[in-house]
């Protein structure tokens, strides 16, 4: 198994760019989600899902746009790229629901400027 | 929604001591879970508890679950250079499914 799988690795934006950071898993796991980690801050949640067709909100959804078509992706989409979104971006997934314990991809470093 | 505040923020140690940090919360957790996060990496998963008192072992990683359900507590014993990262607490928070502390940063002199 690949686990969590990230794409790309790394990303430098223009502002006002948009564009979509992909993440895939091969474990056959209901629970997905995303993070964005600055520094100092921890880990923050963004978007996560429960199952295909089925996405919420997390703590800081703004500026980004999600959807779960199929149970192995769930991509990230970034509207208009705006410098504040400068991160690390990981994407994680779990077999329960509750997403307890997750599993992390390799994370995407996001550069806007 | 709920924070969790880990402490120290950040620890510098010499190899083979042994290390204790901790996490809090205002609020009940029902679970506690710690990460780890390698330079580059996203974080892995080192312990799960699941219950009030619960103690529970992974190698040198031992970690408890508070008897108050406020707060967790890890410990590493005899510290390598590959201890070295980032170690995150955290625990679902009502409707987010998990909420992370800040990290205690772990330094490894050798």
């Amino acid at each position: 198994n690949a686990g969590v799988t990230q794409t790309p690795k790394f990303q430098v934006l223009k502002t006002g760019q948009s564009m979509t950071l992909q993440c895939a898993q091969d474990m056959n796991h209901e629970y997905m989600s995303w993070y964005r980690q600055d520094p100092g801050m921890g880990l923050r949640l963004i978007h996560y899902s429960v199952g295909a067709g089925i996405t919420d909100q997390g703590e800081v959804p703004n500026g980004y746009n999600v959807s779960r078509s199929t149970t192995e992706d769930f991509p990230l989409r970034l509207l208009s790229a705006a410098p504040s979104q400068t991160s690390v971006y990981f994407c994680a997934s779990s077999y329960l629901a509750g997403g307890y314990e997750q599993y992390f991809g390799p994370g995407t470093r996001l550069t806007v400027t | 929604g709920q924070q969790l505040n880990q402490s120290p923020q950040s620890m510098f140690i010499q190899e083979g001591e042994d290390v204790s940090m901790n996490c809090t919360s205002s609020s009940i957790f029902n679970t506690w879970l710690w990460y780890k996060q390698d330079p580059g990496e996203g974080p892995v998963l080192l312990i799960a508890l699941y219950k009030a008192g619960e103690l529970t072992s992974n190698g040198r990683l031992t970690a408890q679950f508070g008897i108050t359900r406020k707060d967790s507590f890890l410990n590493i014993s005899a510290s390598i250079p590959s201890d070295v990262g980032i170690y995150f607490c955290a625990g679902p928070s009502g409707n987010t499914p998990l909420v992370f502390g800040k990290g205690t940063r772990l330094s490894v002199i050798a």
